[in-house]
């Protein structure tokens, strides 16, 4: 059965360093999302594309937070400078098209010191 | 007022029960509705989704819709100890956004 890859599944990192999370949808899916949970609530969309294209990113920290997916596979989300508040799941997530069921990879627990 | 609402629980049923969890949305066009669920430490699994009014079964999970009151509901028949966990209901809007609920937690006692 297919599934969405990400990588790193944890890191931990001490604030204002950069990090990079990476994710690897399921083949053919041509949405992606990228989610923040923080525990005990639910996820928070921080980016979605459309292929290459980013059609919501209205809930990025632009300052500190950017995504892409350069060639509308693969997508890497990147943090820098991380701050304590960051700590929390970072999930990818695809779906054939824009109104199509999600399925989620195992996530990135990442941890700010 | 949030775009989807759960209790967080925890909601508690002895094993062999049936849970019911409830979720309610404000935006009226909303088109489509799924619940996952989610164990700890873990990423969401999609168990159900429902896009008509009334009710959709699958084995032991059934998830009823009404778009009129604008409630989403699942029910969960003989409940087992697997099933602990937080279910999550999520909700798309014709502009095709995603919104999640914070999800309510689901302990089922042996």
């Amino acid at each position: 059965e297919a599934e969405v890859a990400q990588s790193p599944r944890y890191k931990i990192t001490e604030k204002s360093q950069a990090v990079a999370f990476w994710c690897d949808p399921i083949s053919g899916h041509a949405t992606l999302y990228w989610y923040r949970q923080i525990l005990g609530q639910g996820p928070e969309l921080l980016v979605q594309f459309q292929d290459e294209s980013v059609v919501d990113d209205s809930q990025l920290p632009k300052d500190r937070f950017s995504a892409e997916r350069l060639k509308g596979v693969d997508s890497t989300l990147k943090i820098q400078p991380a701050e304590l508040g960051d700590s929390a799941m970072y999930l990818c997530a695809s779906s054939e098209d824009r109104s199509d069921t999600q399925y989620f990879g195992p996530g990135t627990r990442l941890t700010v010191l | 007022q949030k775009e989807v609402e759960q209790n967080s629980g925890p909601l508690s049923v002895p094993e062999g029960a049936i849970a019911s969890l409830n979720c309610t949305y404000s935006d009226r066009v909303s088109q489509s509705f799924f619940w996952y669920r989610q164990y700890s430490g873990k990423s969401p699994e999609l168990i159900m989704s429902i896009y008509s009014n009334g009710d959709k079964e699958d084995g032991r999970f059934t998830a009823q819709l009404n778009k009129a009151s604008q409630y989403v509901s699942l029910l969960i028949r003989d409940s087992q100890p697997s099933d602990s966990a937080t279910y999550l209901c999520a909700v798309s809007n014709n502009f095709n956004k995603f919104y999640f609920g914070s999800g309510t937690k689901l302990n089922v006692k042996p």
